[in-house]
């Protein structure tokens, strides 16, 4: 079963507008991370935000987490045209096992 | 530096074929995992290990078989295809166990089973 749910499943803005996708997840971790997909290519890693983390930023990218609702967020700021792929959140906690969502579609339109 | 190179990027494959897909890292990372993609389930774990010599299971490992003899190879076997079977495969590797450190993925390997 997956760990982490992200929502939404799609997500369609204008070039400028931020986006804003949610992943939830089922157990305690050490960490979270996010990874970007291209169509037809493999994951890229994005961020990595650790348990005891609340914030982090990376360029226009900004993720929270909030470990008592078991949740995360990743901010797109001023998307652009090369920023629509499919984003994973995924999970490690405690064991050698990374478990992934099932992914938000991201469509940023020019 | 290539990173993770899988070959092939496309396989057909008839049923009750057997294959090995070939995933190569050249960063030196102890840490390597399979992963299958389908539609709507995200990344599953297929098998991964820890280092040359030790591999372990992950949440679908049924009809694939792995072994790790270098540290820079993992590559993953079917022994017998299935439809089921058909999906895109990623290989990824890390310095560190997942739990903290970011992991470098390969460009897929493309699978049908007819």
């Amino acid at each position: 079963s997956q760990q982490g749910e992200e929502d939404p499943q799609a997500l369609s803005i204008q070039e400028g507008e931020n986006a804003t996708m949610n992943c939830s997840y089922k157990t305690s971790i050490n960490n979270l991370q996010w990874y970007r997909q291209n169509s037809g290519r493999g994951l890229v890693h994005l961020i990595l935000i650790r348990s005891n983390e609340r914030e982090k930023h990376s360029g226009r990218l900004r993720v929270t987490l909030d470990t008592s609702k078991k949740s995360s967020s990743l901010l797109i700021t001023a998307s652009r045209a090369a920023d629509t792929a499919s984003y994973f959140c995924a999970t490690a906690s405690g064991t050698y096992k990374y478990i992934f969502g099932t992914g938000t579609r991201l469509k940023v339109l020019a | 530096n290539a990173g993770v190179t899988q070959t092939p990027k496309f396989q057909v494959l008839k049923t009750g074929q057997s294959m090995t897909l070939q995933c190569a890292q050249d960063m030196n990372h102890e840490y390597m995992s399979w992963y299958r993609q389908d539609p709507g389930m995200g990344l599953r774990l297929i098998h991964y290990s820890v280092g040359a010599g030790i591999t372990d299971q992950g949440e679908v490992p049924n009809g694939y078989n792995v072994s790790r003899s270098t540290t820079e190879d993992f590559p993953l076997r079917l022994l017998s295809a299935a439809p089921s079977q058909t999906s895109v495969y990623f290989c990824a590797s890390s310095y560190a166990p997942q739990g903290g450190t970011e992991a470098f993925f390969g460009q897929g390997t493309r699978l049908t089973v007819v």
